[in-house]
């Protein structure tokens, strides 16, 4: 079974400053996907970006990136220029390669960092 | 464009009465479906999950049930619901065959009193 740990549960940053949020997780897994969730006062769950463990490169989304170190099980994301708007909780999630059709291709989230930018 | 659909957006139930929770998806044909639950402050946890019509797997035992009756319906039920069954239901689609991002419904904030 796969665990996901995100030992921030809260942080803030001033609007316009950069600002990195952990996860660390647990997996046997070889091949494997990771992800980013944010999750407003809405409460809709936006994906915000994605890693493919088989790359090496580092995924990019605008202001946000990550730093993913497969032997360490670190999947750390980086929001630049903070905007007021990023004000969520971020969830970090795991999902196992499942390339068959018919697979469950089940998520296993982190307990989340709510992150609050500052004016 | 996909977009996933769930209503009722907000719920007011009693102790003991049933529940049915629905959620489609648009723009998309044979998707993974998933039920999520979140309790205030915390984390998501898969309720079921769909890999097709009337494929229901289950992954905490409660008194919630599911049904797929069609491709792009996935629904949520119970019999009589329990004060802990309050909380934050989300519905996820996926592609079946090639996706492997989840993308998530508004919600559906039920409250048993």
């Amino acid at each position: 079974a796969q665990t996901v740990t995100q030992s921030q549960p809260e942080m803030s940053v001033q609007e316009a400053e950069t600002v990195t949020l952990s996860c660390t997780y647990d997996t046997s897994e070889s091949n494997y996907y990771l992800f980013w969730y944010k999750q407003p006062p809405s409460r809709q769950m936006i994906l915000v970006i994605r890693q493919e463990a088989y790359k090496q490169q580092n995924a990019t989304e605008n202001r946000f990136s990550v730093n993913f170190q497969k032997a360490a099980k670190s999947f750390s994301l980086k929001i630049s220029d903070s905007q007021l708007g990023d004000t969520a909780m971020y969830f970090c999630a795991f999902m196992k390669h499942e390339p068959l059709s018919g697979s469950a291709r089940q998520l296993t989230f982190g307990s989340g960092t709510q992150l609050t930018v500052l004016p | 464009s996909q977009t996933i659909h769930q209503w009722p957006a907000t719920l007011v139930q009693p102790v003991g009465s049933p529940l049915s929770l629905e959620c489609t998806v648009e723009g998309t044909s044979n998707p993974n479906l998933y039920w999520y639950r979140q309790a205030a402050g915390r984390g998501l946890q898969l309720l079921f999950y769909s890999v097709g019509i009337g494929q229901i797997s289950s992954e905490v035992p409660q008194n919630l049930s599911a049904s797929r009756p069609q491709d792009r319906q996935f629904i949520l039920s119970s019999k009589k619901l329990l004060l802990s069954d309050s909380g934050f239901y989300l519905c996820a689609w996926t592609l079946g065959v090639a996706g492997y991002e989840q993308y998530f419904g508004p919600g559906t904030r039920l409250t048993v009193t």
